[in-house]
């Protein structure tokens, strides 16, 4: 079975400081991973993926991920945070193995104070 | 990009109608659509996945004669809750699979908010 965790509800920083919202994954596979954006009463954008090559993935909006084997993580991350950021964010994995479905973690509201 | 779309975006309906949310994929063909639903403050579950000529396959504890699936085109899935009351007032989003290419991208569409009376 696969899963994902995003252990933190909520996260808080502020305006022009880096941000980091964490994920960890478990798959039998080889893990596809995926972050989304989901701004209030929208649907889910898509922010990056990694599917294989480089650890470092570099998605929209200045977003990055980086994939850790070992750890079955893969933050993401920014290095200066815009208020206009402030949304929730999804972790997702496809296992193909699995039937190629999405998993989607619970989500982690993040709030970029001015 | 390809571009999901749905409709309507928001409905308001009485207990025991039913209502009908229509998802297109834009400039793609897609054999595989996905319905999930989102309570707030909680994740995407997926309800089914919707073949285009056969029937969709359900996800555990989803009742398929609640949520009707029609996936009739290349283009077009229709999820119709049937006889909806307060508990079915939720955000369902679709999704659609665009298998061009290696990596078969999925798009998902912008929601549709139901809520029941």
């Amino acid at each position: 079975a696969q899963s994902v965790a995003q252990p933190e509800d909520q996260v808080n920083v502020a305006e022009g400081n880096p941000l980091t919202v964490k994920c960890t994954y478990s798959v039998s596979g080889n893990p596809y991973l995926f972050w989304y954006v989901q701004y209030p009463n929208r649907g889910l954008q898509f922010l990056l993926k990694y599917i294989t090559g480089d650890n470092l993935v570099k998605g929209s909006y200045g977003f990055e991920a980086e994939f850790n084997k070992s750890q079955t993580s893969f933050h993401l991350k920014k290095p200066s945070a815009l208020v206009s950021d402030s949304a929730l964010y999804f972790c997702a994995v496809r296992d193909w193995n699995y039937g190629q479905n999405f998993v989607f973690g619970p989500g982690t509201r993040l709030s970029v104070l001015p | 990009g390809a571009v999901v779309s749905q409709h309507p975006s928001w409905v308001i309906c009485k207990s025991g109608t039913s209502v009908k949310i229509e998802c297109r994929s834009l400039d793609f063909q897609a054999t595989t659509m996905f319905w999930y639903r989102q309570f707030p403050k909680q994740s995407l579950m997926l309800m089914a996945t919707s073949n285009e000529g056969s029937k969709a396959t359900y996800e555990q504890g989803v009742e398929k004669d609640k949520f009707l699936i029609n996936h009739a085109s290349l283009t077009l899935s229709t999820l119709t809750v049937t006889s909806a009351h307060p508990e079915d007032s939720s955000f369902y989003i679709c999704s659609a699979r665009d298998s061009r290419g290696l990596e078969e991208t999925q798009y998902f569409g912008p929601g549709t908010r139901l809520l029941v009376l």
